[in-house]
């Protein structure tokens, strides 16, 4: 698998290989994170969330890994197929009386055939 | 079937003409959101409403409208103010406030005639 911070615009992959894309956030307080896929056009789609007293979190062939330690989320997809092209974007939140979620810009993740 | 609806699906604005999105939803939320996506850019959000009859002024309001007179109803108005209104806009709800996932619609792309 390619791994990739969310600096970069695009990540390609092939199909059938590992996806991972990185996520820096800045605040040490973000207690809350979310991973969002979306396809051209459409609106944002949850993917999978990790909160802060967690590592580590599994769904259906993604794996969402927290360091709080170095303020970095990764998302991992196994086995990449087509439909996963789309951009992905992270999203931390802090609880509070003001909490709001911040977005990351997102990646564009293209899978070659 | 639960979800998010937003109408319509686009959206033609005139010089000096106010056009209201609606945003629908049937996840019996308390919270509801809006946000506004532009090219390469995060998700920026306008407004937002913890609790029905009550809505706060996101990072970028000027020139927009809300109300939240019904749970289930979250409508923008994009006023004649709003000088750069060519985006997407995005709905999205979550079941309170703070700290829990926002499940986004379908997006409604607004253009200037």
């Amino acid at each position: 698998g390619e791994s990739v911070g969310l600096h970069l615009p695009t990540l390609s992959v092939q199909e059938g290989d590992n996806s991972i894309i990185n996520c820096a956030y800045s605040n040490s307080a973000s207690d809350y994170f979310i991973w969002y896929k979306q396809e051209s056009g459409k609106g944002p789609q949850f993917i999978i969330d990790i909160r802060s007293n967690m590592d580590k979190r599994q769904g259906q062939r993604v794996t969402v890994l927290l360091n709080k330690t170095v303020k970095h989320l990764s998302l991992q997809i196994a086995a990449t197929q087509p439909g996963d092209s789309a951009v992905y974007f992270c999203a931390e939140n802090n609880a509070g009386a003001n909490s709001k979620l911040t977005f990351g810009k997102g990646i564009t993740l293209s899978v070659r055939p | 079937d639960g979800g998010i609806t937003q109408s319509p699906k686009y959206l033609f604005r005139k010089e000096g003409q106010n056009v209201t999105l609606s945003c629908e939803q049937n996840l019996n939320h308390d919270a509801m959101y809006w946000y506004r996506q532009d090219p390469g850019q995060g998700l920026r959000l306008i407004y937002y409403s913890q609790i029905v009859n009550d809505f706060q002024k996101g990072d970028i309001a000027e020139g927009y409208s809300v109300s939240r007179e019904k749970k289930e109803s979250f409508p923008l108005t994009v006023t004649s103010a709003q000088k750069n209104p060519t985006a997407f806009y995005l709905c999205a709800s979550s079941k309170i406030w703070a700290g829990e996932t926002q499940y986004f619609g379908p997006g409604t792309r607004l253009l200037v005639l």
